[in-house]
């Protein structure tokens, strides 16, 4: 079976400024892909950044940077210089290697930027 | 436009009333899933069909149904809703090889 944490309910980050948010697997898959989402207020899902299990180098995109530390079982999102815009859910989610459909998702962190 | 659709958005009825969410892509993908997101919990996988006829069980597939007879639409049917699948629904669409799913605008179902 597998497992994703994100042991952050709620963030709080100044506006330009970079912050972290924290997510952790489980998984016996030797192979398998890392996600993050963005639920604005608005309620739609956006699909943000992946990172598959093998990829030797962390993933990015744009001011989204995935931090993928394989031995720890993490696979943190950095947003760096944080807009007004970003303030959402962020969700962290696993594919697993064997059941290529199957989506795994964390309870979610609420990231507020202040002004 | 390239889109994921659900209906209805809103949907209150009452508790053992069959009922039916459509999905539909327009982007001739393989992979179509169905979630519900209820606060403190994600999301969570209720079915998953990986093409044409060829479904499978999720993380919650209790009191669900799913049927894929067609690419483009992957209906969600709760034969007999309880008030516990109160929730948002969410269905997504990926094109095999690729890792980019496209969710639908969500459908908000109250269970009295």
């Amino acid at each position: 079976a597998q497992k994703i944490t994100q042991t952050q309910p709620g963030m709080f980050v100044q506006e330009k400024e970079a912050v972290t948010l924290d997510c952790t697997y489980d998984t016996s898959d030797p192979s398998y892909g890392l996600f993050w989402y963005k639920q604005p207020s608005s309620g739609e899902m956006i699909f943000l950044i992946y990172q598959g299990s093998y990829d030797q180098q962390n993933a990015t995109e744009g001011r989204y940077s995935l931090n993928f530390q394989k031995a720890r079982k993490s696979a943190n999102l950095v947003i760096s210089a944080s807009q007004l815009g970003d303030s959402a859910m962020y969700f962290c989610a696993m594919r697993g290697g064997t059941s290529y459909g199957k989506l795994t998702f964390g309870q979610g962190t609420i990231l507020t930027v202040h002004p | 436009e390239a889109q994921v659709t659900q209906n209805p958005r809103y949907l209150i009825t009452v508790t053992g009333k069959k009922l039916t969410v459509t999905c539909s892509q327009n982007m001739n993908h393989e992979y179509m899933s169905w979630y519900r997101q209820d606060p403190g919990l994600g999301l969570r996988q209720i079915y998953y069909s990986m093409n044409v006829e060829v479904t499978d069980k999720g993380d919650v597939p209790e009191g669900y149904k799913v049927s894929r007879k067609e690419k483009r639409n992957f209906p969600l049917i709760l034969e007999s809703p309880s008030p516990n699948q109160t929730s948002l629904y969410f269905c997504a669409s990926r094109l095999r090889g690729t890792e980019t799913q496209y969710f639908g605008p969500g459908t908000r179902l109250l269970v009295l």
